[in-house]
């Protein structure tokens, strides 16, 4: 079946390094990917998304590239803030009505 | 304007108990879910509506029920409740179309804690 599949966290950084959260999927079709971010306390929410092989989506800093050839769509950012700490959470969605999410990965950016 | 709101933020209660929580969306979408995230942050989806129609049930007890009296809102009943299902309950929407390509906005959440 389709699945996503991330990183392990947490991810313990120091500001203004260099990020990525790997994230690779498996799908019986062409899937739409998704990165979604969640803040303490908070919903998640849209942070960035590609919907054809080779598109990369960026958004506040962050961006991520579709890559056919290795299932992947990686979330890397140049330098992270303080204000980056987070839970981040990778998707695909095939059609229908079903997302189906990562397990998450936590970011933690250390002053 | 809050786009996806849901009622109670906090809910304590006890073992037994039957409870609900509430959720409204103002984006004008005709899907709804609603989604189970626990202590390690696991999302799960529940259930989908799509203008009203029960489009996704997932493997959940039968102690939740989901309800959606029109497409602005899908309420979850828990019968019952239990401690293991002491977790954060998010409910989503997103505009309704089949593509792949479907934002969901989600709601702030709802913070169950069964003692």
């Amino acid at each position: 079946g389709d699945s996503v599949t991330q990183m392990e966290g947490p991810v313990t950084l120091s500001e203004e390094a260099f990020l990525t959260i790997n994230c690779t999927y498996t799908a019986t079709g062409y899937p739409s990917l998704f990165w979604y971010v969640q803040y303490p306390g908070e919903g998640l929410q849209l942070l960035l998304k590609a919907t054809k092989a080779d598109d990369k989506g960026s958004n506040k800093g962050f961006e991520a590239t579709y890559r056919k050839e290795t299932t992947s769509f990686h979330l890397e950012k140049g330098s992270v803030q303080v204000s980056d700490s987070a839970v981040y959470f990778c998707a695909l969605r095939i059609g229908g009505f079903k997302t189906i999410f990562g397990a998450g990965t936590r970011l933690f950016v250390k002053a | 304007d809050t786009a996806v709101s849901q009622t109670p933020k906090y809910l304590v209660t006890q073992m037994g108990n039957d409870k609900s929580i509430k959720c409204e969306q103002n984006l004008g979408h005709d899907t709804m879910y609603w989604y189970k995230q626990d202590s390690k942050k696991f999302l799960k989806i529940m259930f989908s509506y799509n203008n009203k129609e029960l489009i996704i049930n997932e493997t959940v007890p039968n102690r939740f029920s989901p309800k959606s009296p029109d497409k602005a809102h899908l309420n979850l009943h828990i019968n019952s409740l239990e401690l293991g299902d002491s977790a954060v309950y998010f409910c989503a929407s997103s505009q309704g179309l089949r593509g792949g390509q479907e934002t969901q906005y989600f709601g702030p959440g709802t913070r169950l804690l069964v003692l």
